[in-house]
């Protein structure tokens, strides 16, 4: 079975400008949960979708926001990027997300200059 | 809400010696507990992860975890450890039974393995 995909791997984007970023879950899975990565903060919770709606959010601001797709696919887009936007995002699939395994995508780095 | 605590940032070890690494966790309700394990330019792995039942959790590469409620740790060890296993191990909690079951974070703990 193949694993969470996540496209593109890097992009360098520059500020001001807008990005989406894209995760294929593995076939079966309906939740996708996003996960921004920094040296400073961390892991932090995004936000989560499943079958279409999002189901939780971080405390992240509103220029940060996805949707899904009925294929379970996820985007995530992140408007008038900032220095600090710069990260490891990863996207997260399982089958429910209430608690069952959830399996990382290898992330993409996006580096905002 | 919950916290994760890893108390260690980096661990340093030589190869073939044990190694145990540290994670306390704060919450008022019952939570799941997971250890994760990045790779350099990868994405996590799922090392192991208590969700109920026996308190001591076996998971993949040789590494256990003991769930201890009274004093709210999940430490990670291994009895020998090999090169390949240099890498950041991170701990994760869910709270049980709620709304949200997003996976919060500890900082990491980079282990470190010298031959």
């Amino acid at each position: 079975k193949a694993g969470v995909t996540q496209t593109p791997r890097y992009l360098i984007k520059t500020r001001g400008q807008q990005v989406t970023l894209s995760c294929s879950p593995i076939s079966g899975h309906r939740s996708v949960s996003w996960y921004q990565q920094t040296p400073g903060q961390g892991l932090q919770f995004l936000f989560e979708y499943f079958s279409e709606t999002q189901r939780n959010k971080g405390n992240f601001p509103g220029r940060f926001s996805g949707r899904q797709f009925s294929n379970s696919r996820s985007e995530m887009n992140v408007s008038t990027l900032e220095l600090g936007d710069s990260a490891l995002y990863l996207c997260a699939s399982s089958i429910t997300g209430r608690g069952d395994e959830q399996y990382f995508g290898p992330g993409t780095r996006l580096t905002v200059t | 809400a919950q916290s994760v605590t890893q108390l260690d940032s980096q661990v340093p070890v030589f190869e073939e010696a044990p190694v145990e690494l540290r994670c306390n966790y704060s919450s008022s309700v019952s939570v799941y507990l997971f250890w994760y394990v990045q790779y350099p330019n990868q994405g996590l792995q799922l090392l192991l992860k208590y969700l109920s039942g026996s308190t001591l959790v076996k998971g993949i590469n040789g590494f256990e975890a003991e769930f201890n409620k009274s004093q709210t740790s999940f430490h990670l060890r291994k009895p020998s450890v090999h090169i390949s296993d240099t890498a950041e191990y991170f701990c994760a909690v869910i709270r049980a039974g709620a709304g949200s079951y997003q996976l919060t974070f500890g900082k990491g703990t980079k282990l470190s393995v010298i031959p």
